[in-house]
């Protein structure tokens, strides 16, 4: 298996931009999870889906994000207008029974 | 809720040595899973190790081992005769399922740890 994968590995953008993350999980899990690593905050979980339904986006920061998981293999995280202080490596991970398997993450740039 | 600690933000260990990093949880649920997670600094998260809370017997992998004390709540992990890959940062989580809400992931904040040549 190829494992989780995310797309694009790297993002630069401009303050205002929307920014569109890509994730495919494994195939045959049934949890994806979405989290955002920085320095100042380590890892946030943003939010999480159970059969491509959304269980818990109490993480999700404010109104301009957004995720969407609209088949078993494929969801976006979407930011919608962009600040500088979305900067950070954001990771999706996918789960079938008991452990999370990451993917490498996508380091998003605002400027 | 359930919470992680890591009360060591950084550590190093002279390489070949052995190093313990520390990890305490909070939760009132008998039955739930925990992990260690590497983070080296390409900055994919690599599981390491797990170990189910019903289970006694401390979970080990090659060099890398638990020592699990479900009563103190706490799940340190051993990192014997270190190498120098094994710099990164590490990660202990806690995963519990719960029926309304499925699988629920706890991560503590994470220590950095360098081995020194």
């Amino acid at each position: 298996d190829a494992g989780v994968i995310q797309s694009p590995r790297h993002e630069v953008t401009e303050m205002g931009q929307e920014v569109t993350l890509r994730c495919k999980p494994i195939s045959g899990h049934d949890y994806l999870f979405w989290y955002r690593q920085t320095m100042m905050r380590g890892l946030e979980l943003l939010i999480y889906f159970n059969n491509n339904v959304p269980i818990d986006d109490s993480g999700m920061p404010e109104d301009r994000f957004s995720a969407k998981m609209p088949n078993a293999s494929f969801s976006t995280l979407k930011i919608q207008p962009s600040e500088p202080r979305d900067s950070a490596v954001y990771f999706c991970a996918s789960s079938l029974r008991v452990e999370q398997f990451f993917g490498p993450g996508t380091r998003l740039t605002v400027l | 809720a359930q919470t992680v600690t890591q009360s060591q933000p950084e550590m190093s260990v002279q390489e070949a040595e052995t190093v313990t990093l520390s990890c305490t949880y909070d939760t009132s649920e008998n039955n739930y899973y925990l992990f260690w997670y590497k983070q080296p600094p390409s900055r994919q998260m690599i599981l390491v190790i797990r170990q189910e809370a019903y289970k006694q017997q401390n979970a080990t992998e090659n060099r890398f081992s638990v020592n699990f004390q479900k009563a103190a709540k706490s799940f340190s992990l051993k990192i014997s005769d270190s190498q120098l890959g094994d710099t990164a940062m590490y990660f202990c989580a806690f995963m519990k399922h719960f029926r309304n809400t499925g699988n629920q992931f706890y991560f503590g904040t994470g220590t950095s740890l360098t081995v020194i040549p």
